[in-house]
């Protein structure tokens, strides 16, 4: 059974505006991970952010973690056409080795 | 190479008959994954590897499936007497090791048909 749910499933925004994705989970975790999959390819690694952190940046990328709210979110900034793909949220656990338990994601889409 | 390499890319067999699909992680990645990605049921794990042991097969799901990996680098994954619902497409990841808290480089995937 699927770990986390994201929110809003689909996504359509124009080039320039901020995206925001939001995931939340239902067990307690190491780590959550943020993933970017373009069609027909695999996952490419975006962020990932321990259970001890709250905040973490890489360029226009931004994901916060409430462990209290078992939740998280991604901003992305001044998005760009190239930024149109799906998002997962992938949660990992204690003692589960690197096992990832992925969200059903979200299809974003940036409009030139 | 330089990223994590998976063969065949595209697999059309009928139902019934057995596949095999391969991967090949970035050289020096200890820990490997494999992850089935279907409409239905989204991406889900299946089982992964510390070397050559395999501490969580968890998500396989029936015994027709199968996976092994040998010197630490290649990995198979076997599916017996295939069914319309593996039709999927299966996904490989490599990292560092199994360690907690590893970014996961993944390939493309081999999108598996079944007739």
């Amino acid at each position: 059974s699927q770990q986390g749910e994201e929110d809003p499933q689909a996504l359509s925004i124009q080039e320039g505006e901020n995206a925001t994705m939001n995931c939340s989970y239902k067990t307690s975790i190491n780590n959550l991970q943020w993933y970017r999959q373009n069609s027909g390819r695999g996952l490419v690694h975006l962020i990932l952010i321990r259970s001890n952190e709250r905040e973490k940046h890489s360029g226009r990328l931004r994901v916060t973690l409430d462990t209290s709210k078992k939740s998280s979110s991604l901003l992305i900034t001044a998005s760009r056409a190239a930024d149109t793909a799906s998002y997962f949220c992938a949660t990992g656990f204690y003692n589960q080795g690197g096992k990832l338990i992925f969200g059903q994601g979200t299809e974003l889409s940036v409009k030139p | 190479g330089a990223g994590v390499s998976q063969s065949p890319s595209n697999k059309v067999t009928e139902k019934g008959k057995d596949v095999e699909l391969r991967c090949d992680p970035i050289s020096g990645h200890t820990a490997l994954y494999w992850y089935r990605q279907s409409l239905g049921q989204g991406l889900e794990f299946l089982i992964y590897f510390q070397g050559n042991s395999a501490p969580d097969k968890s998500g396989l799901p029936s015994d027709r499936f199968s996976a092994e990996r040998t010197g630490g680098s290649v990995s198979t994954l076997t599916i017996q007497r295939t069914q319309q619902e593996d039709s999927a497409v299966y996904l490989c990841a490599s990292s560092l090791d199994a360690g907690q808290a590893q970014p996961q480089h993944f390939g493309d995937g081999t999108r598996l048909s079944i007739l």
